[in-house]
């Protein structure tokens, strides 16, 4: 089946770095979305992709569509010790005449040392 | 906050039990998806609800079912508790149109069965 695999697993950065992540998959997608996941909440939407080529913003974070629609990569700038968590990449094939279930990916843990 | 709202937070069965969890969607969503998170992993897609009626499973076996209400609340049933169904279960609602389905997660509900 559909599988996404991101990377890095975790990452140890120190405040104030910026921070890149990276999901791939062997289908296409056409929508990526970034979530943010703290300990005992459900994830949380940062940024959603819908075009092919497409970078979006939203403050401190910038994501962007692959142009294969097999990857989409999310940075962080100036990174802050709230910025801690997991965060998902998840795929979505939207079609017209069927459900268009979300494919996750396992995660990229996050940790900001002050 | 999404605006999903999950009942109840934390629940503790044992083996062979049964379980009804509860989901209420943000207003003006018509479509409803569940979620199972083990620990460490993203969540795996479960089913979809829209407009009452099942609209996709995923690799779940039907003693997981659901069911969506007229005012677009839903629930989540298992039967036969296994151990391997100690997750947190999540629900996200989104409004179906042509174009896209952006998914909001409520809280999750933690299930431990014994």
């Amino acid at each position: 089946g559909q599988q996404l695999n991101q990377s890095p697993q975790s990452m140890f950065i120190q405040e104030g770095e910026d921070v890149s992540m990276n999901c791939t998959s062997s289908s296409i997608f056409n929508t990526w979305l970034w979530y943010k996941q703290d300990p005992g909440e459900g994830p949380v939407l940062l940024i959603a992709l819908y075009k092919a080529g497409e970078l979006t913003s939203n403050g401190r974070l910038t994501a962007q569509f692959g142009i294969t629609r097999k990857d989409s990569f999310l940075n962080i700038s100036a990174s802050i010790p709230s910025d801690v968590g997991i965060y998902f990449c998840a795929g979505q094939l939207l079609m017209k005449t069927s459900y268009d279930k979300v494919i996750f990916g396992p995660g990229t843990s996050l940790s900001v040392i002050p | 906050e999404t605006g999903v709202t999950q009942s109840p937070t934390h629940l503790i069965k044992t083996r062979g039990q049964q379980v009804t969890l509860r989901c209420s969607s943000q207003s003006g969503h018509n479509t409803v998806s569940w979620y199972q998170q083990a620990l460490g992993q993203g969540p795996q897609f479960i089913f979809q609800y829209y407009r009452e009626e099942e609209n996709g499973r995923g690799n779940f076996p039907p003693r997981f079912s659901g069911l969506q209400f007229p005012n677009y609340s839903s629930e989540l049933n298992v039967n036969a508790l296994e151990l391997d169904d100690s997750a947190l279960y999540l629900c996200a609602s989104s409004l179906s149109t042509e174009y896209q389905e952006t998914q909001y997660f409520g809280p999750g509900t933690r299930l431990l069965v014994l």
